[in-house]
């Protein structure tokens, strides 16, 4: 346990609306990660952090943008969510270093209607 | 990442040894292989991971191949709480700052 919680765990909302995911953690790692998971896809990249308003895009980043005004919390924003949208969304640490040990959160089951 | 080769699916005797193997052909001199899992609907977890030689944790065993071609992922004793997906990874680079890769895995079942 790398004490990395993430908000809401289940969200159903509407095509069209903004919604914000939000990771947290309480070790203070520089390096954090969104990850969503579909059937027959995988873990896919959205964004990550390299540290306080440090981000870069990963895999599939178009519809997301993400935000990380201090070091413990890293938001996912999509900012008109689509039904293409609707995931399983983890967000991930890593310790320092140079390892690829990554840590993952519980997971945000998200809907979009 | 090394583009990594695994099986869809293996199934293995629960108390028996499952060996999950691995191809990564094209993997550098200075890449590491990482091992993780992920069990039904929870995030992936880390087990393990090593340069070229064999490495060993309280969840697994690792063997590479000298030629660093492909390893095996070894749990010594599976238990019903092992079935899970099974991902091997050979990340970019030694940095650690290269984002992992996730492939499709190897879904293994442990069958009681």
């Amino acid at each position: 346990d790398a004490g990395i919680t993430q908000s809401p765990r289940h969200k159903v909302t509407e095509t069209g609306t903004p919604v914000t995911l939000r990771c947290h953690q309480t070790e203070n790692h520089r390096y954090m990660y969104w990850y969503r998971q579909d059937p027959g896809h995988g873990l896919r990249l959205i964004h990550y952090s390299y540290g306080v308003k440090d981000t870069d895009k990963g895999e599939v980043s178009d519809g997301y943008s993400v935000s990380r005004s201090k070091t413990e919390d890293f938001l996912l924003t999509l900012e008109s969510a689509t039904s293409s949208q609707t995931s399983v969304y983890f967000c991930a640490i890593k310790r320092a270093g140079n390892s690829y040990e990554q840590y993952f959160g519980p997971g945000t089951r998200l809907t979009v209607t | 990442d090394a583009k990594t080769t695994q099986p869809p699916s293996m199934d293995c005797a629960e108390g028996r040894a499952a060996n999950l193997p691995c191809n990564h052909s094209t993997i550098s001199g200075n890449e590491y292989v990482y091992w993780y899992r992920q069990i039904h609907s929870q995030g992936p977890q880390y087990i393990i991971h090593g340069l070229k030689n064999n490495e060993t944790n309280e969840m697994a065993s690792l063997i590479i191949t000298e030629d660093r071609k492909s390893s095996t992922l070894i749990l010594p004793h599976a238990t019903l709480r092992d079935t899970a997906v099974y991902y091997c990874i050979a990340p970019l680079g030694s940095s650690g700052n290269t984002p992992l890769v996730f492939g499709k895995g190897t879904r293994l079942s442990v069958i009681a």
